[in-house]
């Protein structure tokens, strides 16, 4: 079956811009996940939805990114004003339901440049 | 969830089995060991996952030490598309939201 996808694969935008990241996840997982990689550096953790909540966003850096997941399947990851540093590769993943070992399918990601 | 620490890189020959060490020494007792690999431009893929018994499946083989505090992924023929970074990840049942944390990894080079 169809794996998580997003879109675009590649943004480039400029410093001060707005994007949106598009996630869709498998059909019928509940549970979504963002996460963002830096350039040599393992994936960190941004926030996670259950349903159409977000049920940590503990992870989100400021408050210039924002997500959503309105219906409880595709979800967006917006970032205002973004600053080079914004640069990474943003991961979107899902994962079946509530049992707290379910294993998350990952996306190929989103290769944001901001220059 | 407890810290783990893994080597940053690794080589292995092509057909032989690569062995990858993690150390997990802080893991509390209801919490479990996963191991994702991420391939060059893709997301991380999930590989095993165990509690304290060795668990196998059709992509690796997982040895946990009977203490716990460390494990080490096996897989038992490689091959050069087995070129990746393994995460080791230790992952605690928390009402708090079961994210991964992802530590620098293991970068596994299969040679010819």
């Amino acid at each position: 079956g169809a794996g998580v996808s997003q879109t675009p694969s590649n943004k480039v935008t400029e410093k001060g811009k707005y994007v949106e990241l598009r996630c869709d996840p498998i059909s019928g997982h509940t549970a979504l996940y963002w996460y963002r990689q830096s350039l040599g550096q393992g994936p960190e953790f941004l926030i996670y939805f259950q349903g159409t909540g977000a049920a940590d966003d503990s992870g989100l850096p400021n408050d210039r990114f924002f997500a959503v997941r309105p219906e409880g399947s595709v979800s967006t990851l917006k970032i205002q004003r973004t600053e080079r540093g914004d640069s990474a590769v943003y991961l979107c993943a899902s994962s079946p339901g509530l049992t707290k070992l379910n294993e998350q399918f990952f996306g190929p990601g989103t290769r944001l440049t901001v220059l | 969830d407890a810290k783990t620490t893994q080597p940053p890189s690794m080589d292995c020959a092509e057909g032989r089995a690569a062995n990858l060490p993690c150390n997990h020494s802080t893991i509390s007792g209801n919490e479990y060991v996963y191991w994702y690999r991420q391939i060059h431009s893709q997301g991380p893929q999930y590989i095993i996952h165990g509690l304290k018994n060795n668990e196998t499946n059709e992509m690796a083989s997982l040895i946990i030490t009977e203490d716990r505090k460390s494990s080490t992924l096996i897989l038992p023929h490689a091959t050069l598309r087995d070129t990746a970074v393994y995460y080791c990840i230790v992952r605690g049942w928390s009402n708090a939201g079961n994210m991964l944390t992802f530590g620098g990894g293991t970068r596994l080079m299969v040679k010819p």
